[in-house]
């Protein structure tokens, strides 16, 4: 079936500091990729999207390229901030177009950033 | 526009008793989906309903069972509980089946702790 692997964490870096999380999936179609941010003591909350090869998903700094010939996704960011400590997961949903909404999460990687 | 409400926020129960959840979707929203998030197994697709039927079931025991209303709120049920159902139980909410540009908005979760 399906899956998702990134990196395992946790990670901790300096503010400021470049960031890479690593995330590669495994999928029969042509999924939607995702990557999900969880803060202490809440939900998830969708950081960005893509949902066809070569879109670049983007928001709050993070961008993340749908890379189809490596079946990557990676997450960077050039400068982290404090803030951004928190739970990061790659996901993908599985099926195209109506069929189904199921996601499939990767492990997490916790973040922590030191001031 | 109000988010995901998940109900109760955390709850304690013992082996044996059984629990219902409950999730109000974002207001348009028709799909709900339901996930459970340990730190052992992650995060992991329970099922998903969309007009009131059960469109989509992952690989959990018929002890976790769960339904829709008409006005798109969903409850999950958890009859004979043990002690690894302890976990934060996450709903998500889209406007319809299929992740494509309707990523599902997620709750804060329920945290279901078994003694």
């Amino acid at each position: 079936g399906d899956s998702v692997t990134q990196m395992e964490g946790p990670v901790t870096l300096s503010e400021e500091a470049f960031l890479t999380i690593n995330c590669t999936y495994t999928a029969t179609g042509y999924p939607s990729l995702f990557w999900y941010v969880q803060y202490p003591g809440e939900g998830l909350q969708l950081l960005l999207k893509a949902t066809k090869a070569d879109d670049k998903g983007s928001n709050k700094g993070f961008e993340a390229t749908y890379r189809k010939e490596t079946t990557s996704f990676h997450l960077e960011k050039g400068s982290v901030q404090v803030s951004d400590s928190a739970v990061y997961f790659c996901a993908l949903s599985e099926g195209a177009g109506s069929s189904a909404s199921k996601i499939i999460f990767g492990s997490g990687t916790r973040l922590s950033i030191r001031p | 526009k109000a988010g995901v409400t998940q109900t109760p926020r955390y709850l304690i129960k013992t082996r044996g008793q059984q629990v219902t959840l409950s999730c109000s979707p974002i207001s348009g929203h028709r799909s709900v989906s339901w996930y459970q998030q340990t730190p052992g197994q992650g995060l992991q697709f329970l099922f998903e309903y969309f007009s009131e039927t059960q469109r989509n079931k992952g690989n959990f025991p018929g002890r976790f069972s769960g339904r829709q209303f008409s006005n798109s709120r969903s409850e999950m049920n958890v009859s004979t509980l043990e002690l690894g159902d302890s976990a934060l139980y996450l709903c998500a909410s889209s406007l319809s089946p299929g992740a494509d540009n309707q990523p599902q908005h997620f709750g804060d979760g329920t945290r279901l702790s078994i003694l």
